[in-house]
């Protein structure tokens, strides 16, 4: 079943300015990633924060994790255009089986 | 780098055929997935293997089925396809190592049932 939730749907930008999402789930979880999608193509793995985690950094990417209000924020710093694609939270509840959202849509103009 | 493969980027089959979608990866990655796309509904899992010959139901198996008799591949077989089951088709791959949780995905079917 569905767990994650993404908001918002959809989110346009210019460039070099930051964009955030963020992931609502409901039951409790191990770990939760962020997938980037281009459009078309398969998911890539973006980050991954453990349940005991609070925030992660990998580049230009910041992630938040509040486990007592099971939500996530996704922060992509000085956006480029190649950042355009869909983005997807995914929870994992210890059994390596993932639950996707809807993912949102980032759209990033030159 | 992690390869997962799927045999066809798009293809189109009528209603009542057997299709035969297929994946392959190269990580000797124990756990494989089959996953459906759809617009506003994210990824919805369909069936999933831990291991060779192993096959668990997902969330959506109704009308799916499965076989991995080896290790690197896992086949999703719709037995009699139907135009609800038009939709883009994600595989992925990833290890039962404890520190190991990503998914390495395929670039995906897109499936038009007519």
């Amino acid at each position: 079943s569905q767990q994650g939730e993404e908001d918002p749907q959809a989110l346009s930008i210019q460039e070099g300015e930051n964009a955030t999402m963020n992931c609502s789930y409901k039951t409790s979880i191990n770990n939760l990633q962020w997938y980037r999608q281009n459009s078309g193509r398969g998911l890539v793995h973006l980050i991954l924060i453990r349940s005991n985690e609070r925030e992660k950094h990998s580049g230009r990417l910041r992630v938040t994790l509040d486990t007592s209000k099971k939500s996530s924020s996704l922060l992509i710093t000085a956006s480029r255009a190649a950042d355009t694609a869909s983005y997807f939270c995914a929870t994992d509840a210890n059994d390596y089986k993932l639950s996707f959202g809807a993912g949102t849509t980032v759209t990033v103009r030159a | 780098d992690v390869k997962v493969t799927q045999s066809s980027r798009y293809l189109v089959k009528r209603t009542g055929e057997k299709v035969f979608l297929e994946c392959v990866q190269d990580m000797d990655h124990e756990n494989m997935f089959w996953y459906r796309q759809d617009p506003g509904l994210g990824l919805r899992l369909i069936y999933f293997s831990y291991d060779v010959k192993m096959k668990e139901k997902g969330d959506i198996p109704e009308g799916y089925s499965v076989s991995r008799e080896k290790k690197e591949r896992f086949s999703l077989i719709l037995e009699s396809a139907s135009t609800n089951q038009t939709s883009m088709y994600l595989c992925a791959s990833g290890s039962l190592a404890s520190d190991s949780y990503e998914q390495y995905f395929g670039p995906g079917t897109r499936l038009t049932v007519t």
